[in-house]
């Protein structure tokens, strides 16, 4: 049964500071690795989406890694800013029931930039 | 606006009513999932539809029942529901390929439902 780590579970840094935030699966079998962003009260924001055959992608200031050998994923976040501040979810997806897909959600890390 | 809609946002139900929750697509996606997202816990997957067929349910209890009449609706029927349903409840779409049968883009999420359950 895939299982998902988020670490840290929270994170308060200042303005400007380039951050990391790490995920962690235990099965490496996976179709590919997402991270959202969530704000408090709505629903998820898809941010990078990394196929299993690749090792990072980047939007902006976003950069994230993924080594499926060591079932490890890094979120890294460029020189931060008070909106970046919410919840950062790292989901995995592998094989669901029928044929589809499933993906499994760590339990995310609530990031606070202060101005 | 992500192109994934759920009505309504907040819902205050008794444990005996029935009552249902809405979503719609607008991004031509052809599968359709419920998520479920309690406090302090990871959002669980409830039902997945791909191409109108109901393909995953992931032991959710039957006082939860989906119906997906076509590729841009979907439905979650509540009824007799106990206070520890009470959750967020999110509803998201992505667009499977049929030659690989899993999703390799984006899954977009509506806002969800925020449900209380007295």
């Amino acid at each position: 049964k895939q299982e998902v780590t988020q670490i840290p579970a929270a994170l308060s840094v200042p303005e400007g500071e380039n951050l990391v935030l790490n995920c962690s699966f235990t099965d490496s079998a996976i179709y590919n690795l997402q991270w959202f962003r969530q704000d408090p009260g709505k629903g998820l924001t898809s941010l990078l989406l990394i196929q299993s055959s690749q090792r990072e992608q980047t939007s902006g200031r976003l950069n994230a890694s993924l080594d499926k050998s060591s079932g490890r994923s890094t979120l890294y976040i460029a020189a931060s800013q008070p909106g970046d501040s919410a919840t950062y979810l790292c989901a995995v997806g592998g094989e669901g029931q029928g044929g589809s897909e499933k993906l499994v959600f760590g339990k995310g890390t609530k990031l606070t930039v202060n101005p | 606006e992500t192109g994934v809609t759920q009505t309504p946002r907040h819902l205050v139900m008794g444990m005996t009513n029935k009552k249902s929750l809405k979503c719609e697509q607008h991004l031509g996606h052809n599968a359709m999932y419920w998520y479920k997202q309690s406090a302090k816990k990871p959002l669980e997957l409830m039902f997945v539809y791909s191409l109108e067929e109901r393909v995953e349910n992931n032991s959710v209890p039957s006082r939860f029942s989906p119906e997906c009449p076509n590729s841009s609706h979907l439905f979650l029927h509540l009824h007799t529901l106990q206070p520890e349903d009470s959750a967020l409840y999110l509803c998201a779409s992505s667009h499977i390929t049929q030659d690989r049968g899993h999703s390799n883009e984006k899954l977009f999420f509506g806002s969800g439902t925020q449900l209380s359950v007295l």
